[in-house]
C-alpha cells in the first residue's frame, strides 16, 4: 500500500514568514513529485513538481527532494494571507504507472 | 481559454438512481482521469484514460463506469448510487499522464446521495 504523509495542520505562520510544509512517501520507486494548492471548495492548482534530489526554486516557492529519507518539502517564502490554502503533496512511480498517490494535505493559515 | 469542464457542478440523488457526471477538456489532452476527494482521506483516483477506448482502474473504482468515446470526453457513470459515494468529485486531464507539470484539474461535483 502505497502512502504519502502529510501533518493535517493547521500550520500557522504570520505574513512575511516562512512557511515549511513536509511529506513523507513509503514507495521507494516514486520517481514524481508534486505540490498542489487547494483553496476551499476550489479544485487542486499545481504549483510545484520535482524529479530529482535537491531543490527547486520557483519565485516565493521552493521544493526540496530527498530520496534516500523518502522526505519532499515545500517553502513558502514571505508568506502572504492568500498563501492560505490547503496543500497536497502527490507522488508518482515512473515507468507507466498513471496512478498518483495523494496526501491528506496540509492546511496553512497566513495571518496578518 | 484551456479549461476542463464537469456537469453538474452540484447534484443530490436517491440511491439507486443512475447518474453521469461529465467531463470535457479543450486542450486535445490523452490523459483524462476521475478522483474523488473525501474529508480524511485526500483525493483518491477513481479511473484513468490514456486515450479513446482506453481506461484502466485506478485505486477506488468498486462502483463506477467510464467511458472514452471521444478524446475530449470523459464521463462518470453511477450505475446505482449508494450514500457512501457522496463525495467532491473532479475531473483531470494532462497531456501524457499524471507525471507531468501540466495536469489541470475541473471545478469539482459535488455530489450527496441520499
Amino acid at each position: 500500500q502505497k502512502e504519502v504523509e502529510q501533518n493535517s495542520g493547521p500550520l500557522s505562520v504570520p505574513e512575511g514568514a516562512i512557511a515549511s510544509l513536509n511529506c513523507t512517501y513509503s514507495d521507494r520507486v516514486s520517481q514524481s513529485f508534486f505540490w498542489y494548492r487547494q483553496y476551499s471548495g476550489k479544485s487542486p492548482e499545481l504549483i510545484m513538481s520535482i524529479y530529482s534530489n535537491g531543490d527547486k526554486e520557483d519565485g516565493r516557492f521552493t521544493a526540496q527532494l530527498n530520496k534516500a529519507s523518502q522526505y519532499v518539502s515545500l517553502l513558502i517564502r514571505d508568506s502572504q494571507p492568500s498563501d492560505s490554502a490547503t496543500y497536497l503533496c502527490a507522488v508518482s512511480a515512473s515507468g507507466g504507472s498513471y496512478i498518483p498517490t495523494f496526501g491528506r494535505g496540509t492546511s496553512l493559515i497566513v495571518h496578518p | 481559454e484551456a479549461q476542463v469542464t464537469q456537469n453538474p457542478r452540484y447534484l443530490i440523488t436517491v440511491t439507486g438512481k443512475k447518474l453521469t457526471v461529465t467531463c470535457s477538456q479543450n486542450m486535445n489532452h490523452e490523459y483524462m482521469s476521475w478522483y474523488r476527494q473525501d474529508p480524511g482521506l485526500g483525493l483518491r483516483q477513481i479511473y484513468y484514460s490514456m486515450n479513446v477506448e482506453v481506461t484502466d482502474k485506478g485505486d477506488v473504482p468498486e462502483g463506477y463506469k467510464v467511458s472514452r468515446k471521444e478524446k475530449r470526453n470523459f464521463p462518470l457513470i453511477l450505475e446505482s448510487p449508494s450514500p457512501n459515494q457522496t463525495s467532491l468529485y473532479f475531473c483531470a486531464s494532462s497531456p501524457d499522464g499524471p507525471s507531468t507539470d501540466t495536469q489541470y484539474f475541473g471545478p469539482g461535483t459535488r455530489l450527496t446521495v441520499l
